[in-house]
């Protein structure tokens, strides 16, 4: 079936690095792409988004890259910081799927100063 | 200006009993998803309202799942008669009517079935 999976479990990083956390997803029709930080205890918080007519997107600090060609969907963090240590999860809306959300497996992300 | 608000925040419950959970929306949203999560996994959605209105419940197992959507109050996911594996996290999202695709979502509630 379709799914959105991730590449890399975890991820462990110094302090002030980038990080590039990456995410393949199987549903070529999808044309919403969102990435959420969890942190534990907490529900899932945006982060940023990208449709499918776009290459890239930036935030404040973070990068979405999106390449349809291969499927791939990635989230650079740039200086990563303590504060960004959480699970993240890529989610895609397919088109057509009343806006439900699918989510990957999630990848976390360790910050070590 | 007030997020999604869930509660409660942890809830206990004897196989056989019934869990209730409520959510309300963002203020002004009128668009509510349930979603449910398992430790170490992602999130699974599970049903889509509009004010008293059921719009996908494409992921809600066939029995003793519930969700309402009500004109006044809460949304509420009902589930009956729980079993152990029922155990998880529940979150639930809202959206402004027109702009359906950006979810916010509620701190969640944590079911422990015992």
């Amino acid at each position: 079936g379709e799914s959105v999976g991730l590449h890399l479990p975890t991820l462990s990083v110094q302090e002030g690095d980038n990080s590039i956390i990456n995410c393949a997803y199987s549903n070529s029709a999808s044309d919403y792409f969102i990435w959420y930080k969890q942190e534990s205890g907490k529900g899932p918080q945006f982060i940023i988004d990208i449709r499918s007519n776009m290459d890239k997107r930036q935030g404040q600090r973070v990068t979405v890259l999106l390449n349809k060609t291969v499927k791939h969907l990635s989230l650079q963090i740039a200086a990563t910081q303590p504060g960004d240590s959480a699970v993240y999860f890529c989610a895609e809306i397919p088109s057509g799927g009343y806006n439900k959300l699918i989510f990957g497996a999630g990848t976390r992300l360790a910050v070590h100063p | 200006n007030a997020g999604v608000m869930q509660n409660p925040r942890h809830l206990v419950r004897r196989r056989g009993q019934e869990a209730r959970l409520r959510c309300s929306p963002m203020k002004g949203h009128s668009h509510v998803y349930w979603y449910r999560q398992l430790p170490e996994e992602g999130l699974k959605f599970m049903v889509y309202l509009q004010k008293e209105n059921i719009i996908d419940e494409s992921g809600m197992p066939k029995e003793r799942f519930s969700a309402e959507f009500p004109k006044e109050g809460p949304s509420i996911l009902r589930i009956q008669q729980v079993v152990r594996g029922d155990s998880a996290a529940y979150f639930c999202a809202s959206s402004p009517a027109g702009a359906a695709d950006t979810q916010y979502f509620g701190p969640g509630t944590r079911l422990t079935v015992l």
